[in-house]
Formats: C-alpha cells, structure tokens, sequence
C-alpha cells in the first residue's frame, strides 16, 4: 500500500464511449502525475501538476484530458479512444523521497 | 536529452544473487533510484541513493553507484521466486519527485 489508489482497476470501453480514472493520494504531496505504460514504450510521462496547476502536457492527444481539482485529486478524463491507446495507466505522486505510484487502470478499448 | 540505459532481461537461479545495471547520461544527475513492477501492479519504490554516496545497502539489496562512469547498479542477495518482477531505474537532479527520467525496465526471471 503506496497511499495512492486508483480506480477502476479495470476498464473496457468502446471508441465512442467517455469514461474518467480517478487518482487519489493520502500522503500530503504536492505533485501528481499521469503515466501510460505499455509494451511498446514501458513508462510515458503523459502529465505533470504541481499545487493543481498542470506544468507539463508531454504532447498528448486532446482525447485525453487531465483534471486536478485539489492537491488530493487527479482525474483522466477519456473520450473516443483508440485501440492503441489500450495499456496501463499509472498515477504517481511526489514530494521529497521520489515518486509513488498506485496499482493502475488496465484500460482495454474496443 | 537525458537517458537512462538498462538491459532489458536477465535470468538468475533460486539462491543467487543478482546484479541489475543501469547506465545514466545526464551528469547533473542527483538521486538516482530503484523500483520494483510486479505483474498487474504499479511501481514500488525499493531504494534511492544520493549521489555523493557510493553504496547503499538494505538487507538484501545493495546498491552501488559509479559517478564517474554514471554507472548504477542493484545487487539482490539470495535471490527468491517473489522477486521475479520488472526493475526500474531512475534519475533525477533532486529529491522532489519531479523532473524524473525512467530507463526501459528490467524483467528479473528467477528460476527454481
């Protein structure tokens, strides 16, 4: 138990459906952070927050769509998908010590 | 840019050690750390070692740093079955947890 959850843990969706991951962590950290990871490039760092002010969007496609309303908080809002974008999606957190990262949403689009 | 060099399999038997090198490019480098991916699972952080260090050991894993060659290694002691898993190594200019670059991971097999 890192202190950062995610859910779902699962997702299956079609291209046409819109769906959010939700990202919480418990640790009193200030930063946090959307990764995707699949077999073709193991860790992508998709977004960065810092004080719920987005620092980074390493060009990620507009049907992505982070939203951090607190420090606490991080959401991944997903719409028309493509099957290339089934993979793991991690969130992480950070403050002093490294980043820790929750179990991921296995994300399957159809 | 920075970049983090690993290789990317490696296949130890039960009671072995194993040793999981990474290489580094950027000098600016400051922490540098070790996580852990089981299957399913995200990222768990094993151990970080600040850059003025050379070695850094807890139970079973030692690490060892060469700053001069930017070279950075996990010596896992006796090694189990529970320790099949992804390595990951990291590197970072502070301790902040931002900024991070990740090298392509380490699949650890070990074998009975």
């Amino acid at each position: 138990e890192t202190g950062v959850t995610q859910t779902p843990r699962h997702l299956v969706m079609g291209m046409t459906n819109k769906k959010s991951l939700k990202c919480e962590q418990h640790l009193g950290h200030n930063a946090m952070y959307w990764y995707k990871q699949s077999a073709k490039k193991p860790l992508e760092l998709m977004f960065v927050y810092n004080f719920k002010e987005q620092t980074e969007n390493n060009s990620v496609p507009s049907r992505f769509s982070p939203e951090c309303p607190n420090s606490s908080h991080l959401f991944l809002h997903l719409h028309t998908l493509q099957p290339e974008d089934s993979a793991l999606y991690l969130c992480a957190s950070s403050h002093q010590g490294g980043q820790y990262f929750g179990p991921g949403t296995r994300l399957t689009v159809t | 840019g920075e970049d983090v060099e690993q290789s990317l399999f490696l296949s130890v038997r039960e009671g072995d050690s194993s040793v999981i090198n990474c290489t580094y490019t950027d000098s600016s480098s400051t922490y540098l750390y070790w996580y852990k991916q089981e299957p399913g699972a995200g990222l768990q952080l094993l151990t970080y070692i600040f850059s003025n260090m050379d070695m850094k050991q807890d139970q079973r894993l030692t690490v060892l740093l060469n700053k001069k060659d930017k070279h950075l290694s996990l010596r896992i002691a006796d090694t189990q079955t529970g320790d099949s898993a992804i390595y990951f190594c990291a590197e970072s200019p502070d301790n902040y947890g931002q900024n991070f670059v990740f090298g392509p991971g380490t699949r650890l097999s070990v074998l009975p």
